[in-house]
C-alpha cells in the first residue's frame, strides 16, 4: 500500500481565498483523523470519522472549518474563507485499530 | 488543562549516548501511551507504545519506562545514534470503540551529534 496520500503538499493562498485539503486513506482502514500542527500549538486534533461518519469535530476550531468523508476512500478538509492564523501543516492519518498512519502533510501559508 | 506535559524541549546528545525524554500525564483513565518519532517534512510514525499493565517495554534500542501510581512514562533511546535525530512525541489516549484519539505531548527535538 502507498500508505496515506495527501494533496496538494504545499498551498499558497491569499486571505479570504477556499482552500481545500485532501487526503486518501490506506484502504481498509475504519477510522480517518485530521491533525493541524504548528509551533505554538504543537499536534492538535480536529476532527475523526468512523465508517465515513464524523464521530468528533470538538477540536475544529472555528464554523469556517469543514471536514466531508463521502467514501472509504476520500476525504476533505475545507477553509473557508482562509485567514493568516490558518498557517500550519495539516495531516490526516487513518487507523483499523491502534495504531495511526499520518500522510505526509500538507504545508498551508495563507498570506 | 494540558492532558500530557513532555520534557524536555530540546536535547542534545553525544553519539552512542542515551537519550531520555519525559511525560507526564493527569488523566487516570488514559489507557494507551504511544511514542511518535517525526522528521523534518514528514508526518509522525509510530515508534513504540505501551499499556498500563506492564512498566517497561523495550524494542531494539528503544525502552518505554512506565509508571503508573506517578502517572509518568518516558522513552529511553540507548546508543543514540545521527539518524536518530528528529522530534519525538508522547501521546495519551483511552480507548472508545477500537479507535484511540491521540492527545499528543509539546515534542522534543532531539540531536544527535557525531
Amino acid at each position: 500500500d502507498a500508505g496515506v496520500i495527501q494533496s496538494p503538499r504545499h498551498e499558497v493562498t491569499e486571505m479570504g481565498q477556499e482552500v481545500t485539503l485532501r487526503c486518501k486513506p490506506i484502504s481498509g482502514h475504519d477510522y480517518l483523523f485530521w491533525y493541524r500542527q504548528t509551533m505554538m500549538r504543537g499536534l492538535e486534533l480536529l476532527i475523526y470519522f468512523n465508517n465515513n461518519v464524523p464521530i468528533d469535530d470538538s477540536g475544529m476550531p472555528e464554523d469556517r472549518f469543514s471536514a466531508k468523508m463521502p467514501n472509504a476512500s476520500f476525504s476533505t478538509l475545507k477553509i473557508q474563507p482562509s485567514e493568516p492564523r490558518d498557517s500550519a501543516v495539516y495531516f490526516c492519518a487513518s487507523s483499523y485499530k491502534n495504531e495511526q498512519f499520518f500522510g505526509p502533510g500538507t504545508r498551508l501559508t495563507v498570506l | 488543562q494540558q492532558q500530557v506535559k513532555q520534557s524536555p524541549q530540546s536535547l542534545i546528545v553525544q553519539k552512542g549516548g542515551i537519550s531520555i525524554i519525559n511525560c507526564a500525564y493527569e488523566n487516570t483513565a488514559f489507557d494507551y501511551f504511544p511514542w511518535y518519532q517525526q522528521f523534518p517534512g514528514k508526518g509522525p510514525a509510530l515508534l513504540i507504545a505501551i499499556r498500563p499493565d506492564v512498566s517497561e517495554k523495550k524494542e531494539g534500542r528503544f525502552t518505554i519506562s512506565f509508571n503508573k501510581s506517578a502517572k509518568q512514562f518516558s522513552l529511553h533511546i540507548m546508543d543514540s545514534q545521527p539518524g536518530d535525530s528528529a522530534t519525538y512525541f508522547c501521546a495519551v489516549a483511552y480507548s472508545s470503540g477500537s479507535a484511540r484519539q491521540l492527545t499528543f505531548g509539546s515534542g522534543t527535538q532531539l540531536t544527535v551529534l557525531p
